[in-house]
């Protein structure tokens, strides 16, 4: 099973900030925070990961919680193109992703 | 450089019939990890191969295996195939057993 839960969908208007929360109460301290999106029957994209500290690029931010039982995934200013579902996985291995449903974001114009 | 190639994109088969599929991952990328998706399972894991080893399986039965070759390109097989194998399969590749893992766009298969 997943150890994270997101919800199962959002909406979120095209040009404001999108924010994905992402809860893993039981994360161990060797997991990082991963997450990944796909858009409509493509492979998964990479989006961004961390382990303790705040991450920022160019696609987006990501946000964990001091006591690390929590993310939230920040894209600063959501387009049309964002639209997609939103991954949230914690792993220390990488390479054995337990995916869940994910979040199901939607941009509206 | 070229990402993930994952061939073919599209795969029709009967049930019974044996079914292989292939990637070849990004340039110097070592490990490369299976998935299957399906609308009511998921993403699912399949399995890992890092150096020609396989390193991890998920919880597949016996009909779906796998292989790596010295120049990293990996295959999968699925023998005497169900309905049920109708998914997409994904592929991805990490430059080693610890990063960031990098999708193919899937072969999808439909099994009539």
């Amino acid at each position: 099973d997943a150890k994270t839960t997101q919800p199962p969908s959002m909406d979120c208007a095209e040009g404001r900030a999108a924010n994905l929360p992402c809860n893993h109460s039981t994360i161990s301290g060797n997991e990082y925070v991963y997450w990944y999106r796909q858009i409509h029957s493509q492979g998964p994209q990479y989006i961004i990961h961390g382990l303790k500290n705040n991450e920022t690029n160019e696609m987006a931010s990501l946000i964990i919680t001091e006591d690390r039982k929590s993310s939230t995934l920040i894209l600063p200013h959501a387009t049309l193109r964002d639209t997609a579902v939103y991954y949230c996985i914690v792993d220390n291995y990488g390479q054995n992703f337990v995916f869940g449903p994910g979040t199901r974001l939607s941009v509206l114009p | 450089k070229a990402g993930v190639t994952q061939t073919p994109r599209y795969l029709i088969k009967t049930r019974g019939q044996q079914v292989t599929l292939s990637c070849s991952p990004i340039s110097g990328h070592r490990s490369v990890s299976w998935y299957q998706q399906t609308p009511g399972q998921g993403l699912q894991f399949l399995f890992e191969y890092f150096s020609e080893t396989q390193r991890n399986k998920g919880n597949f039965p016996g009909r779906f295996s796998g292989r790596q070759f010295s120049n990293s390109r990996s295959e999968m097989n699925v023998s005497t195939l169900e309905l049920g194998d109708s998914a997409l399969y994904l592929c991805a590749s990490s430059p080693n057993t610890q990063n960031i893992q990098y999708f193919g766009a899937g072969t999808r298969l439909s099994v009539l």
